[in-house]
């Protein structure tokens, strides 16, 4: 089992829509939680960073952590043609990151 | 303030040579982490220096070697490579204090002919 497990998709939304990206994970040792956005050839671009549970707001996205389900999602309101990319989730322990395999999101104009 | 770094871009290599991937990271950072991705398998991770020193190591063949330099900036080595090794290699820097993110480079696409 993968430390963090992540639904590949792919996801494709109408513009507008409202977009719910998921994660889990296993190790409860886990504190701080990321979200990366990959555009096509380029490397991950750091979206959101979090520490422990609750939630954290930055303009259209929000980064929601629940630790009693070891659950990790991001939410993306009012979703644009810019927001297709691959979004990676990514927790750290131990001096280590681990990532989700990425799910590929189409945001249709 | 400049992003990570990576030079080449793209490589072609065939099967046997080796390669050495440079990493620069962003200005301040001292830990330099190396990933492995690839279509099926995401990022896997490769191995992180910090103050010139293996720090963690994943689960690579000892093809795959690295190095970090005083300035901090990091080469990473693959020899005897194999057609498997096709991948975009990506380096990922950061502060290296407790939980702080790392940040990317774009990669160096790397095929093997």
């Amino acid at each position: 089992q993968k430390e963090v497990e992540q639904d590949p998709g792919p996801l494709s939304v109408p513009e507008g829509a409202i977009v719910s990206l998921n994660c889990t994970y296993s190790n409860s040792a886990f504190q701080y939680f990321m979200w990366y956005r990959q555009y096509s050839r380029k490397g991950p671009e750091l979206l959101m960073y979090t520490y422990s549970s609750g939630n954290k707001e930055d303009g259209r996205f929000t980064a929601q952590v629940d630790k009693s389900s070891k659950y990790i999602s991001l939410f993306i309101r009012d979703s644009q043609p810019s927001d297709s990319a691959t979004y990676l989730c990514a927790s750290y322990t131990g001096n280590q990151f681990y990532f989700g395999t990425g799910t590929s999101l189409t945001v249709i104009p | 303030k400049a992003g990570v770094t990576q030079t080449p871009r793209y490589l072609i290599k065939t099967r046997g040579q080796q390669v050495t991937l440079s990493c620069s990271p962003i200005s301040g950072h001292r830990s330099v982490s190396w990933y492995q991705q690839t279509p099926g398998q995401g990022l896997q991770f490769l191995f992180e220096y910090f103050s010139e020193t293996q720090r963690n190591k994943g689960n690579f063949p000892g093809r795959f070697s690295g190095r970090q330099f005083s300035n901090s900036r990091s080469e990473m080595n693959v020899s005897t490579l194999e057609l498997g090794d096709s991948a975009l290699y990506l380096c990922a820097s950061s502060l290296a204090s407790e939980g702080q993110p790392q940040h990317f480079g774009d990669g160096t696409r790397l095929s093997i002919l």
